[in-house]
C-alpha cells in the first residue's frame, strides 16, 4: 500500500513563474491537508480539501496560492508568480475521513525560487 | 487560536541515555489531541506516539512515552535508551477534537536531537 506521493521531491523556479506542487493520498484517502515549513520553522497549516471541495482555506495566503482536488487525480497546490518567500518545503498529509486522528505525510517537496 | 511552543531549539543525548523533550500549548478546549512527530534528514514527517486529552494514562510506545499534564497544558516526549537513529529534528502538534475544526494540525517549531555515540 503505498503511502503518499508527492512529486516533484525538488523544484526550482524563477521569480514570476508558476510553481505546481502535487499529492496523491494514501488508497482510500479523500481528505488532504497542505502544510508549508520555512527553513528552521515548524509546519504550518495552508488548506485543508476533500474531493473537489475546499473544507478549510484559512492558512492560505491571500494572493497567489490556489488548491485543488479534483474528484481524479492528485491534489494540486499552484503559486503564480513566485518570490524568494515562497521558498520553502510544503507538505501533503491525507486522512480517511475528516474525523480520523492520525494523518499520514508525504516527503514533501522542497521548492527554491531563485 | 491554539499555540504550540517548544523552548528547546536543540537538545543531545548519548547513546543508550534518556532525554526529554518539552512542549507546551494554549488551548480553551477540552477535547483535543495531541502528537509528537519525528523528522529526519530525510524530511518524511513520521508519527511517534499520540495521546487523547480525555485518557489520564500517559501514552507509550516503546521507548518511547509522554509526560501529559492536562492542568498545566505540557506535553513532553521521553526516549529512553537512545540510539543513533533517533537522531532528527522533533515536533509537538495539536489537533482540536472539534469536528467542526477539521484535522489540522498546529505544530511547535521543533527541537533538533542529536545523539552521541
Amino acid at each position: 500500500n503505498a503511502g503518499v506521493m508527492q512529486n516533484p521531491r525538488h523544484l526550482v523556479r524563477r521569480r514570476g513563474q508558476e510553481a505546481r506542487l502535487r499529492c496523491s493520498p494514501m488508497k482510500g484517502h479523500s481528505h488532504v491537508y497542505w502544510y508549508r515549513q520555512l527553513p528552521e520553522e515548524g509546519l504550518k497549516f495552508m488548506v485543508y480539501l476533500q474531493k473537489e471541495n475546499i473544507i478549510d482555506e484559512s492558512g492560505m495566503p491571500k494572493e497567489r496560492f490556489s488548491a485543488e482536488f479534483p474528484k481524479e487525480g492528485p491534489s494540486i497546490l499552484r503559486i503564480q508568480q513566485v518570490v524568494r518567500g515562497d521558498s520553502a518545503a510544503y507538505f501533503c498529509a491525507s486522512s480517511p475521513w475528516g474525523g480520523s486522528t492520525e494523518a499520514f505525510f508525504g516527503q514533501g517537496t522542497r521548492l527554491t525560487v531563485v | 487560536a491554539q499555540t504550540v511552543t517548544q523552548s528547546q531549539p536543540e537538545m543531545s543525548v548519548q547513546e543508550a541515555e534518556t532525554v526529554t523533550l518539552s512542549c507546551t500549548y494554549d488551548t480553551s478546549e477540552s477535547d483535543y489531541y495531541l502528537f509528537w512527530y519525528k523528522q529526519p534528514p530525510s524530511r518524511q514527517m513520521i508519527l511517534v506516539i499520540r495521546q487523547e486529552a480525555y485518557k489520564q494514562q500517559n501514552a507509550t510506545e516503546n521507548r518511547f512515552s509522554v509526560n501529559f499534564q492536562k492542568a498545566a497544558k505540557s506535553f513532553s516526549l521521553k526516549i529512553s535508551d537512545s540510539q543513533l537513529g533517533d537522531a532528527a529534528m522533533y515536533f509537538c502538534a495539536y489537533r482540536s477534537g472539534n469536528p467542526k475544526a477539521g484535522g489540522k494540525l498546529t505544530f511547535g517549531q521543533g527541537t533538533i536531537l542529536t545523539v552521541h555515540p
